[in-house]
């Protein structure tokens, strides 16, 4: 199975500040990231597909990039309701499997 | 709009068994492989399983497979995750999920409210 090593586990933040979190793969898996978001007693809603690109709807403050192994996503300017706990998942190989997640709080 | 509704979670003693719906609305659900993955309470997101559109092919992971089978019903609009041999360390919530491309599993983009099954003695 492919793993995928998040980190950190957890963050502390201030408002407005650029948050970056990195996902990495113990294979070569390409681009095949995706990046979700789960706020408290929620499902997971998907932010960012294919490593980059960006879900409808999703404000454009969050970013993803990486290949390969290496795998960052970016919140350029944290907000209140960027407050939340958010994983990678490769979907190189069956089965799919998530990073342990990072969860984002206000400093 | 895209809905899907989770039922069929309870409390089971170890060794059970239990059988979990997905009902599907707002779309050709017939086109849409959906997946099942779960969450023990205060962990990560884990992969259970995904169906194919017509049914055929069913993916596992290795905890499910032999205790775990995925099915559904296009008429009905429904997937269900019959699940024997409960263990302990089955205690999650079970969401179902579809991806955002029809015949895909890899990204899935709608998902339900889950279902919680607690495997208790």
């Amino acid at each position: 199975d492919i793993q995928m090593t998040q980190s950190p586990s957890s963050l502390s933040a201030s408002l407005g500040d650029r948050v970056t979190i990195t996902c990495q793969a113990s294979q070569d898996i390409s681009y095949y990231v995706n990046w979700y978001q789960q706020k408290p007693g929620k499902a997971p809603k998907l932010l960012i597909c294919d490593a980059s690109n960006l879900e409808r709807g999703v404000p454009s403050r969050f970013s993803g990039s990486g290949s390969g192994t290496d795998f960052t996503f970016t919140i350029s300017g944290l907000q209140p309701e960027d407050i939340a706990t958010y994983y990678c998942q490769q979907y190189d190989n069956i089965p799919l499997t998530f990073g342990g997640g990072t969860k984002v709080e206000i400093k | 709009q895209v809905q899907l509704v989770e039922s069929g979670g309870g409390l089971v003693k170890p060794g059970g068994s239990l059988r979990l719906s997905c009902a599907a609305s707002g779309f050709s659900f017939s086109d849409y492989y959906i997946s099942w993955i779960r969450q023990a309470p205060g962990k990560g997101l884990e992969w259970v399983s995904y169906i194919t559109h017509s049914g055929s092919g069913p993916q596992y992971a290795d905890f499910a497979k032999g205790r775990f089978t995925v099915s559904r019903d296009n008429a009905k609009n429904s997937v269900y995750l019959q699940m024997n041999g409960l263990r302990t360390d089955d205690t999650a919530v079970y969401y179902c999920a579809r991806d955002k491309v029809p015949g895909s599993y890899y990204r899935p983009d709608s998902w339900g409210q889950g279902t919680l099954v607690i495997v208790s003695s």
